[in-house]
């Protein structure tokens, strides 16, 4: 495989249940980010990583909980969501440095999540 | 407080037109600006970066221009495709901003008819 891949692609759960979405790139890159993109609004940053250590927490609740086990992975654990949190949920990577992720930025198909 | 504007947020063009869609930012403290394409339902394709020394980039029948001071660039797409219908975006990094904090527009959404 190729580029960032993202599992599920597809998820429906509900509001009581735990679930997990994972991201894996294979671009050799070592920052990893999450984004949210919701009906009519802008792709809005979650949270970044960079050399598995967590570089931005952009208000999120903390129903969402990020996990960063190596460069090549990056998962997002769900529980206790609301319906208002059913989006396109987005993983991407780009080469980053100490200190710095201004590269350019590669993006995952996304996991379409509907929270009942 | 960044903020990345697009318009029109709706493009509809017959097949062959060239089209230029505008992205306009509040703040010139810019690292970079990347434009991106979504297709329905999918991810982000990476289509042109620009950095913020440069005023612009090409790539086959795309041409991204960057205006810093005035915080504006330009898509340019020549000989439009039916191919070319999907949601394009543009996105700008800032200076001393979050690390990789991209923060977008909400698109213009392009039909090409054949």
């Amino acid at each position: 495989e190729t580029g960032v891949t993202q599992t599920p692609r597809h998820l429906v759960m509900g509001m009581t249940n735990k679930k997990s979405l994972k991201c894996e790139q294979h671009l050799g890159h070592n920052a990893m980010y999450w984004y949210k993109q919701s009906a009519k609004k802008p792709l809005e940053l979650m949270f970044v990583y960079n050399f598995k250590e967590q570089t931005e927490n952009n208000s999120v609740p903390s129903r969402f909980s990020p996990e960063c086990p190596n460069s090549s992975h990056l998962f997002l654990h769900l529980h206790t969501l609301q319906p208002e949190d059913s989006a396109l949920y987005l993983c991407a990577s780009s080469q980053g440095a100490s200190g710095v992720v201004y590269n350019e930025q590669f993006f995952g198909p996304g996991t379409r999540l509907t929270v009942l | 407080k960044q903020e990345v504007t697009q318009i029109p947020a709706a493009l509809s063009v017959p097949e062959g037109e060239n089209l230029v869609l505008n992205c306009s930012f509040t703040d010139s403290a810019i690292y970079n600006l990347q434009w991106f394409r979504q297709d329905p339902g999918k991810g982000l394709t990476s289509l042109l970066l620009i950095q913020s020394s440069q005023r612009e980039q090409t790539s086959g029948r795309l041409n991204a221009s960057l205006d810093k001071s005035s915080g504006r660039s330009t898509l340019y797409i020549a000989a439009s495709q039916p191919g070319d219908s999907a949601t394009y975006l543009c996105a700008v990094s800032n200076y001393g901003g979050s690390q990789g904090n991209l923060i977008f527009g909400k698109g213009t959404k392009l039909s090409v008819k054949p």
